[in-house]
């Protein structure tokens, strides 16, 4: 069975640091390029970075480039995020996501449960 | 910044049929994918390359598309498809991104 799954959330202070870490199994991930998708609460899910299969290229959008950053250990079947200089914004349910397709036609495929970030103070 | 644009909710009766529709200039260039979400679960894809449903998505789900308007189709609504629906595509004014719509919430009365 293809399953993803997610740990290392948890309450932080802003300005903190939080380190998540997706673990896959059923697959070998050095074959699928991931992503992490992040969901605030009541709100719909926000793409937040892509890692391609070798780790180059990487993507992020605007809100947490500098501050997030993402890696891969393909030996170990593991997808990280690394979060810093954390904000009450960045407070959501992290998902990791394996991408499918290519091109013009990609798509999220599965996702794993989450694991829920909160910052405050 | 790049949206799709999604009605916020919308009412079928069981075995009747429901279209969402999804809005926004990067459907004439990239394909859309749908996500089901019911409450506490993370999402679920149901469609994929505007038309493909993988493997286990009843086939009351189906998907078209035209111009910069994506839809997908329940025909025959059941009660467990009561969940929120989501597309997502690529951004096109953006080196690499992908953009979720805002959602659509399916009541199934």
């Amino acid at each position: 069975e293809v399953r993803l799954e997610e740990s290392g959330g948890g309450l932080v202070q802003p300005g903190g640091p939080l380190r998540l870490s997706c673990a896959a199994s059923g697959f070998a991930l050095n074959t699928y390029h991931m992503n992490w998708v992040r969901q605030a609460p009541g709100k719909g899910p926000e793409w937040i970075s892509y890692i391609s299969r070798d780790s180059r290229p990487i993507y992020y959008r605007d809100s947490v480039k500098g501050r997030f950053t993402v890696s891969r250990d393909n030996a170990k079947n593991l997808l990280f995020l690394q979060m810093n200089s954390l904000r009450v914004e960045d407070t959501a349910l992290y998902f990791c996501v394996r991408e499918r397709g290519g091109g013009r036609s990609s798509w999220f495929d599965p996702w794993g449960p989450g694991t829920l970030v909160s910052v405050s103070s | 910044s790049f949206e799709l644009t999604q009605d916020p909710g919308v009412s079928v009766a069981p075995g009747q049929t429901v279209t969402i529709t999804c809005q926004g200039d990067s459907l004439r260039v990239y394909f859309v994918s749908w996500y089901q979400q019911k409450p506490g679960l993370a999402p679920v894809l149901v469609i994929y390359g505007t038309n493909n449903r993988p493997s286990g998505i009843p086939d009351r789900f189906s998907g078209s598309s035209s111009g910069d308007t994506a839809s997908l189709i329940i025909t025959g609504a059941q009660p467990e498809d009561e969940a929120v629906y989501y597309c997502k595509s690529r951004d096109n004014d953006a080196q690499y991104s992908y953009v979720f719509g805002t959602g659509t919430k399916v009541s199934v009365l």
